[in-house]
């Protein structure tokens, strides 16, 4: 069965740094890009970044760009996002998705989500 | 303001059927495959639809999904009160290279 768990949210400062990760299991990591995706309160899906398979390529949302870094340890099927200089539009539920046939079109699994909030 | 357009909100009575419309443009939706979510209250999206209109195995045949040029549609039929949910379109975009979605639909089983 495949699940993804997301860790590392929680309050922080504007300015501030934190990291999330994501625990996955049930399938064979290294095989799939992965992707962040956030929620604000109330409102839609925001895609955040994306890294292939290896880990050899990423891609960020211009709204987070030089700012928050994606990365993976295929070793520990673990997926990372360090967010750095955070700001309180980054408050959001941060979830991680797989996606399943490498085109960044569908993504078939998804976990819970961690909540990050930034505010003083 | 996002990218791919969607109604705000839909309704109709159970057993009925519903569409939600998904309105792009050629760097997105014209040239790629959309896929479909459904987000419960209170829990992460699901897949419902890809590559246009495949359903994921465990997705009753009651979704259906199709698409022509810049738009694409979700259809509900014999609606349950629990397919009360947000409904988001997703897609990749040429222009953003990255991928895209709707601003979402919230269901409303009356």
């Amino acid at each position: 069965e495949v699940q993804l768990l997301e860790s590392g949210g929680g309050l922080v400062q504007p300015g501030g740094s934190l990291r999330l990760s994501c625990a996955a299991s049930g399938f064979t990591f290294s095989m799939y890009a992965m992707i962040w995706v956030r929620q604000a309160p109330g409102k839609g899906l925001e895609w955040v970044s994306a890294i292939s398979g290896s880990g050899g390529r990423t891609y960020y949302a211009d709204s987070v760009k030089g700012r928050f870094t994606m990365s993976r340890d295929n070793s520990k099927n673990t997926l990372y996002v360090q967010m750095n200089s955070l700001r309180a539009e980054d408050t959001a539920i941060y979830y991680c998705a797989k996606d399943p046939r490498g085109q960044l079109e569908s993504f078939d699994y998804w976990g819970q989500g961690t909540l990050v909030t930034v505010s003083s | 303001q996002s990218v791919l357009t969607q109604p705000p909100s839909v309704s109709a009575a159970p057993g009925q059927k519903v569409t939600i419309s998904c309105s792009g443009s050629s760097s997105n939706i014209g040239n790629n495959y959309v896929s479909w979510y459904q987000q419960l209250p209170g829990t992460a999206p699901k897949l419902l639809i890809y590559e246009n209109n495949k359903r994921p195995s465990g997705i009753p045949d009651r979704f259906s999904g199709s698409k022509s040029g810049t738009s694409a549609t979700l259809g509900i039929s014999g609606l349950q009160t629990g397919d009360e949910a947000d409904y988001y379109c997703g897609t990749w975009d040429r222009s953003l290279s990255g991928p895209v979605f709707g601003g979402g639909t919230k269901l409303t089983v009356l």
